[in-house]
């Protein structure tokens, strides 16, 4: 079984540039979730989707995030424009997600963005 | 906001130790998660634990969990070099989502 997909591996752009993570997750996978992980921390749910809807975005800084999930499968998360406190790995995650309640949860290898 | 408070945020031991690793939580949850991330990768479930369950086993992994005290910890016993890594814990609250710690970063010395 494929893993959960991710480009690029690894971006450097610099502030107020905008940028694009692509992600792929596990055939099948209703829920997918984005993370952001700053170094030190642990990973901070962005934006979580089932199927092609929104579950939960409370803690997506919409004035520059945005994510789509076209047709429940890909996902595009889009950072524009660029602030240097966005330097992070971004993390994408995926699970079968039919119950209410959230079990293992399936990460792809993230996007190490840095912002200059 | 982080849920999971792990301790120690660092961690050193001998290969062929045993480790521990401590989480505190603050809300009720529906199961307990613990996850491993080496260095520049992605993370990797390693076990997850239900509210009602208190202790569970996975080859060389022991988790427990007390809900009275909202704490878990998760024994790595015969440590090898490849442990070395962050490992977090990660609550369930409901509706799919996950929330995780800060992370035990735990290393391995031959």
């Amino acid at each position: 079984e494929a893993g959960v997909a991710q480009s690029p591996r690894y971006k450097i752009i610099e502030k107020r540039q905008s940028v694009a993570f692509w992600c792929n997750p596990i055939s099948g996978h209703a829920t997918l979730y984005w993370y952001q992980q700053i170094l030190g921390q642990g990973p901070k749910l962005l934006i979580q989707f089932q199927n092609n809807g929104v579950v939960d975005d409370s803690q997506l800084p919409k004035d520059r995030f945005s994510a789509e999930r076209l047709k429940g499968v890909d996902s595009t998360l889009k950072i524009q424009p660029a602030k240097l406190e966005d330097s992070a790995v971004y993390l994408c995650a995926s699970s079968p997600g039919q119950g209410i309640v959230v079990e293992t949860q399936y990460f792809g290898p993230g996007t190490r963005l840095l912002v200059l | 906001s982080q849920q999971g408070e792990e301790d120690p945020q660092a961690l050193s031991i001998q290969e062929g130790e045993n480790a521990t690793m401590n989480c505190s939580y603050k809300t009720s949850i529906n199961n307990l998660q613990w996850y491993r991330q080496n260095s520049g990768r992605g993370l990797v479930h390693l076990i997850l634990i239900r509210s009602n369950e208190r202790e569970k086993h996975s080859g060389r992994l022991r988790v427990t969990l007390d809900t009275s005290k909202k704490s878990s910890s998760l024994l790595i016993t015969a440590s090898r070099a490849a442990d070395t890594a962050s490992y977090f814990c990660a609550t369930a609250q409901g509706a799919q989502k996950l929330v995780f710690g800060q992370g035990t970063r735990l290393t391995i010395n031959p």
